[in-house]
């Protein structure tokens, strides 16, 4: 079976620090695209970034960036210059077998930014 | 506005009963997904749809059903619901991935909160 793991629960982090959320995944296509979504209190569920597989160069969006290491299907996300707004659950997902548009999503990072 | 639609935000039921939940995709994806967000849990694939014809199946129960009508909107029927059906469930759409273009992920409705009493 096609997993996704995030090993942090739960971090924390200062307004205005940085800080790195983990995922590990396991897929046995060649080419797919990893993502991140955050799920703030609301419980909408909002696309944070993107990876392409087969591009070496880490994907960015604004303070948002991923350390993406595809022999160790590795694909961390660092957030930057924290904000009380990114206080929210992240999900990390990757495709299933089968289907590169089919995803599998992580139990889930709750991360708290503290003032 | 994500430009998925999904109706109702809240349902109240007991158990036993029958509900419907529908979702209108984003204007031009083709793709419909269905997932299940229990309390404290991540979000678990119950099930695809692509342009009217089932595509991908997960782990959806027998008392679940879905279609995807003509005009792209989605419904998820759930029947005899039991306490532990309360959940969150989510209808997501895309568009890809499309030959050339790749695969951008998915857009997501509010969700469904179904609260089974």
């Amino acid at each position: 079976a096609q997993t996704v793991t995030q090993s942090q629960p739960e971090m924390s982090v200062q307004e205005a620090e940085t800080v790195t959320l983990s995922c590990t995944y396991d897929t046995s296509e060649n080419n797919y695209y990893l993502f991140w979504y955050k799920q703030p209190p609301s419980r909408q569920m909002i696309l944070v970034i993107r990876q392409e597989a087969y591009k070496q160069q880490n994907a960015t969006e604004n303070r948002f960036s991923v350390n993406f290491q595809k022999a160790a299907k590795s694909f961390s996300l660092k957030i930057s210059d924290s904000q009380l707004g990114d206080t929210a659950m992240y999900f990390c997902a990757s495709p299933t077998q089968g289907g590169s548009e089919k995803l599998v999503f992580g139990k889930g990072t709750k991360l708290t930014v503290n003032p | 506005d994500s430009g998925v639609t999904q109706t109702p935000k809240h349902l109240i039921t007991a158990t036993g009963q029958r509900v419907t939940l529908r979702c209108s995709p984003r204007s031009g994806d083709l793709s419909v997904y269905w997932y299940q967000q229990s309390l404290d849990q991540g979000l678990q694939f119950l099930i695809q749809y692509y342009n009217g014809e089932e595509r991908a199946k997960g782990n959806i129960l027998e008392r679940f059903s879905a279609q995807q009508f003509p005009d792209l909107h989605s419904e998820l029927n759930l029947s005899s619901l039991e306490l532990g059906d309360s959940a969150l469930y989510f209808c997501a759409s895309s568009g890809g991935p499309l030959p050339g273009r790749g695969f951008y992920g998915y857009t997501f409705g509010s969700g469904t909160r179904l609260t089974v009493v």
